[in-house]
């Protein structure tokens, strides 16, 4: 029952190809966070936003993953070329400046 | 970096038994850093279990209890009686509360309650 909606649950790409999921954060959130998390149960930062503009991101130089948060549409981490190594836990959670975070149920992505 | 570890599971004990999953943390970039334990039942999403902002204090959930000790750096969750409902997987983390920074997570910690 997660007010963060992520879609889709499950993902399964091949290898080089786009991975795109999407994060309904919590209404009146404007903060929202991605985090990776490995079969390691490693969590990883990617980045965070406040509202539309980004506050932190991970040195992403691979330039593989992009992600964005328009106003008025859902939140979006995509893959650009999808890698064995991307398959993952991808997390999304929202919060405002002094609240508790919420994390979605987050989208499980495989690369085969 | 920031750093958190946490006993490694599964942690198995039975039910009505009393619990400690340790947790140690290295704050080098935040100066107060804030600290949480998270938990995931099986099926669901990861949730906030409790959080401590100022260092000395004690939170508690749910029956469960965690300190934090800044002089040893430590954040244990403790419950003197656990349910079986309380199978999960449990993650200490810190952060700054007070702003729209990350959070650092720990491996997590697999408890398994039996009958």
């Amino acid at each position: 029952n997660s007010k963060v909606i992520q879609t889709p649950r499950y993902l399964v790409k091949g290898q080089g190809q786009k991975a795109k999921m999407r994060c309904i954060p919590e209404k009146g959130h404007p903060v929202v966070f991605w985090y990776q998390q490995n079969k390691n149960n490693e969590f990883k930062f990617l980045i965070n936003f406040q509202n539309q503009e980004v506050l932190q991101q991970i040195d992403m130089t691979e330039k593989r993953f992009s992600a964005e948060c328009p106003s008025n549409s859902p939140c979006s981490l995509e893959i650009q070329s999808s890698e064995a190594g991307d398959s993952a836990l991808y997390l999304c959670a929202s919060r405002t400046g002094d609240s508790d975070y919420t994390f979605g149920s987050g989208t499980r992505l495989l690369v085969i | 970096g920031d750093s958190v570890t946490q006993t490694e599971g599964p942690v198995t004990v039975s039910e009505s038994e009393s619990l400690i999953i340790n947790c140690t943390y290295s704050a080098t970039s935040i100066a107060y850093p804030n600290l949480f334990w998270y938990v995931r039942y099986p099926g669901e999403g990861l949730q906030l279990l409790l959080k401590v902002i100022t260092a000395g204090q004690k939170g508690s959930s749910r029956g469960f209890e965690a300190t934090y000790n800044k002089e040893t750096t430590s954040f244990h969750l403790q419950k003197a009686s656990v349910q079986e409902s309380d199978s999960a997987v449990y993650y200490c983390a810190l952060g700054v509360w007070a702003n729209t920074g990350k959070l650092t997570f720990g491996h997590g910690t697999i408890l398994r309650v039996h009958p």
